[in-house]
């Protein structure tokens, strides 16, 4: 079976720019989460959804938005792109909320 | 802020010895997650514990859970080389619906 899986795998952007990051779950998740991981620290949670709907919200600001589809991807928007944006984001999927996730390989955001 | 805490934040071994690595962390608990990444790409889930467990195996990782302490351990036996990576302990709380991760801890395996 396929794991999660995310596109694009490295992307480079100027400042004040919009990037989107998609995420696709395995088969049968019903639920993704974005986490950022910033160089030598550990996952910062970010969104949670669940059947659609989002279910939790980390400490990151309005410029920071993601949305779940029918078939249960789901894509990250940010706005007006800081340097400070630049990290690995995550994207997890799980059978439930509280059940194991399993993480994709990652996005590597460069902001310049 | 991080709910879970590492210690140590690094460790270096020879290949053979054991290694263990301690996560402390600071609410109620549904249930506790190890993480292994290499090299800053994905991770990848080692071993889930409930709150209402306390020990758990998986081939050469044994995890231990104090909920009185709130704290958890993981031990990896008989190292290798390939088990160098970064280990990464996340807590999803009783009433919660995200995972809190702590710093890590940046393990080297020395052949």
């Amino acid at each position: 079976d396929a794991g999660v899986t995310q596109s694009p795998t490295h992307l480079i952007k100027t400042r004040g720019q919009h990037v989107t990051l998609r995420c696709s779950p395995i088969s049968g998740h019903k639920s993704v989460s974005w986490y950022q991981q910033v160089l030598g620290q550990g996952p910062q949670f970010i969104f949670q959804y669940y059947e659609k709907e989002e279910r939790g919200r980390g400490n990151f600001p309005d410029r920071f938005s993601a949305r779940q589809f029918p078939n249960y991807s789901s894509e990250l928007n940010v706005n007006a792109l800081l340097l400070g944006d630049s990290a690995l984001y995550l994207c997890a999927s799980s059978l439930t909320i509280t059940y194991e996730q399993y993480f994709g390989p990652g996005t590597r955001l460069t902001v310049t | 802020s991080q709910q879970g805490e590492e210690d140590p934040q690094a460790l270096s071994i020879q290949e053979g010895e054991n290694a263990t690595m301690n996560c402390s962390y600071k609410t109620s608990i549904n249930n506790l997650q190890w993480y292994r990444q290499n090299s800053g790409r994905g991770l990848v889930h080692l071993i889930l514990i409930r709150s209402n467990e306390r020990e758990k195996h998986s081939g050469r990782l044994r995890v231990t859970l104090d909920t009185s302490k709130k704290s958890s351990s993981l031990l990896i036996t008989a190292s290798r080389a390939a088990d160098t990576a970064s280990y990464f302990c996340a807590t999803l709380k009783a009433a919660g619906n995200k995972l809190t991760f702590g710093g890590g801890t940046r393990v080297l395996v020395k052949p």
